[in-house]
C-alpha cells in the first residue's frame, strides 16, 4: 500500500517559472489537500478538495492552482514561481468519517525559488 | 476562526522521564477533533495521538497520553519514559467536525530534545 505520493521530493526553481508538484493516493480517499510548511512554522492549507471535480481554497492559497479530475490525484500548480513560495509542501488525504479521522501526510516536496 | 497555540518553543527531557507539551486552543464550536503530529527530522508527518471532543475520556497510546480540558480549551500531551527517538518536532492540531475535508488548523510546534 503505497500511501500519498508526492513528486517530486526535491525542486529548485528560478523566479518566474511555473511547476507542477503531483500527488496521487490510492486509498480510494474522497478527501485531499495541499499545505505548506514554512521554517518554525506549522503546517498552513493551501487549496483542499472533497472529490473529483470539487476544489476550494485554503488559508494561502494566492500564487496556486489545484484541480481533481480524479479521486487518486490533487496536483497542485505553482503559476509564476516566487521566492516567497520556498517551502516544504505537504499533500494529505482522508476517507470519509465512517472510516475515522486519520489524515495521510505524503512524505512532502521541498521546493526552493531562487 | 479557529487558532492553536503551543507557547513552548523548545522543551528538554532526560531519556526516561516524563515530558509535557503544552497546547492551547480557541474555537466557538462544541464538536471538533484535536490531534498531536510528531514530525522528525525527514519532516514526516506522524499521528502521535488524536481525541475526540465529544469523549470525556482522555486518550492514550503507549506511552502518549493527553490531557484533555474542553472548558478551558486545553490539550496537553504527555510523554512517559522517553526515548531518544521521541526527539522531534511536535504539533499541534484541530479540525472541526463540521468542516469537510481534511483541513488541519496547527500551531507552531515545540522542539523536542532528548537527552541520553
Amino acid at each position: 500500500n503505497a500511501g500519498v505520493t508526492q513528486t517530486p521530493k526535491f525542486q529548485v526553481l528560478k523566479t518566474g517559472q511555473s511547476m507542477t508538484l503531483q500527488c496521487a493516493q490510492d486509498m480510494n480517499h474522497e478527501y485531499m489537500s495541499w499545505y505548506r510548511q514554512d521554517p518554525g512554522m506549522g503546517l498552513r492549507l493551501i487549496h483542499y478538495s472533497v472529490g473529483a471535480g470539487i476544489t476550494d481554497q485554503g488559508e494561502v492559497p494566492n500564487g496556486y492552482n489545484v484541480s481533481r479530475s480524479t479521486t487518486e490525484d490533487f496536483p497542485l500548480r505553482l503559476l509564476s514561481a516566487a521566492p516567497s513560495q520556498t517551502s516544504v509542501y505537504f499533500c494529505a488525504s482522508r476517507h470519509t468519517p465512517s472510516s475515522g479521522n486519520t489524515i495521510y501526510f505524503g512524505e512532502g516536496s521541498w521546493l526552493t525559488v531562487v | 476562526a479557529q487558532t492553536v497555540t503551543q507557547s513552548q518553543p523548545e522543551m528538554s527531557v532526560q531519556e526516561a522521564e516524563t515530558v509535557t507539551l503544552s497546547c492551547t486552543y480557541d474555537t466557538s464550536e462544541s464538536d471538533y477533533y484535536l490531534f498531536w503530529y510528531k514530525q522528525p527530522p525527514s519532516r514526516q508527518m506522524i499521528l502521535v495521538i488524536r481525541q475526540e471532543a465529544y469523549k470525556q475520556q482522555n486518550a492514550t497510546e503507549n506511552r502518549f497520553s493527553v490531557n484533555f480540558q474542553k472548558a478551558a480549551k486545553s490539550f496537553s500531551l504527555k510523554i512517559s519514559d522517553s526515548q531518544l527517538g521521541d526527539a522531534a518536532m511536535y504539533f499541534c492540531a484541530y479540525r472541526s467536525a463540521r468542516t469537510s475535508g481534511s483541513r488541519l488548523t496547527f500551531g507552531e510546534g515545540t522542539q523536542l530534545t532528548v537527552n541520553p
